[in-house]
């Protein structure tokens, strides 16, 4: 099993330009999450999926978008990038005790 | 107050000691705990969990709650230099999808 997987490992983007980072977990998890982490600020979240067919927002949703592709596929989009999205962005699924296993991340400059 | 405080240390300790991390959280309606491991530049790891009062121990890690006085620590026994990371306290709240993490204490173990 790979766990969780996200693409790309490293991103640099211009303001203004929109990307979308991908997440596809084969632990058969119903919840997703997708998180940004900042130096000093922790993990921070921006979006959930609690099962198949439904997103709710997070902590610091401002920015971004996401789509639930399928129960394996959480997706989430910047459609303009700015300078303040540049961060590591995790994506994670939830077991059956609650516990978070997360992705390898993504490393976003925005410049 | 933030909902999920650690130290973020760093915290130090000699190699074969017993390393002491400490979190306090402000919701008494908090059901689970986790602790996880992050190394630089890596993604947070799953250390162990806990639900109930008490003790839980996995090999040299031991989780005490105590939810009358709102705290749960990890205890890391015969540390060792490669146990050097920053561990984060996450928090469950009661009927919630979502974990509450903390920042993170800092652990150095000293050859």
């Amino acid at each position: 099993n790979a766990g969780v997987t996200q693409t790309p490992k490293f991103q640099v983007l211009k303001t203004g330009q929109s990307m979308t980072l991908q997440c596809a977990q084969d632990m058969n998890h119903n919840s997703m999450y997708w998180y940004r982490q900042d130096p000093g600020m922790g993990l921070r979240l921006i979006y959930y999926s609690a099962s198949e067919g439904t997103t709710d927002k997070g902590e610091v949703p401002n920015g971004y978008n996401v789509s639930r592709l399928n129960k394996r596929e959480f997706s989430l989009r910047l459609e303009s990038a700015a300078p303040s999205q540049t961060s590591v962005y995790f994506c994670a699924s939830t077991g059956q005790n609650y516990e978070q296993y997360f992705g390898p991340g993504t490393r976003l400059t925005v410049t | 107050q933030k909902e999920v405080e650690q130290n973020s240390g760093p915290l130090s300790v000699p190699e074969g000691a017993i390393a002491s991390l400490n979190c306090t959280y402000s919701d008494r309606g908090s059901q689970s705990f986790f602790w996880y491991r992050q190394y630089s530049g890596k993604s947070p790891e799953l250390i162990m969990f806990i639900y109930s009062n008490g003790d839980k121990e996995d090999g040299r890690f031991t989780a005490q709650l105590n939810k009358a006085s709102q705290y749960v620590s990890l205890l890391i026994r015969d540390s060792q230099p490669s146990d050097s990371a920053t561990y984060l306290c996450a928090v469950k709240k009661d009927s919630s999808y979502k974990l509450i993490f903390g920042s993170g204490t800092r652990l150095l173990v000293r050859p």
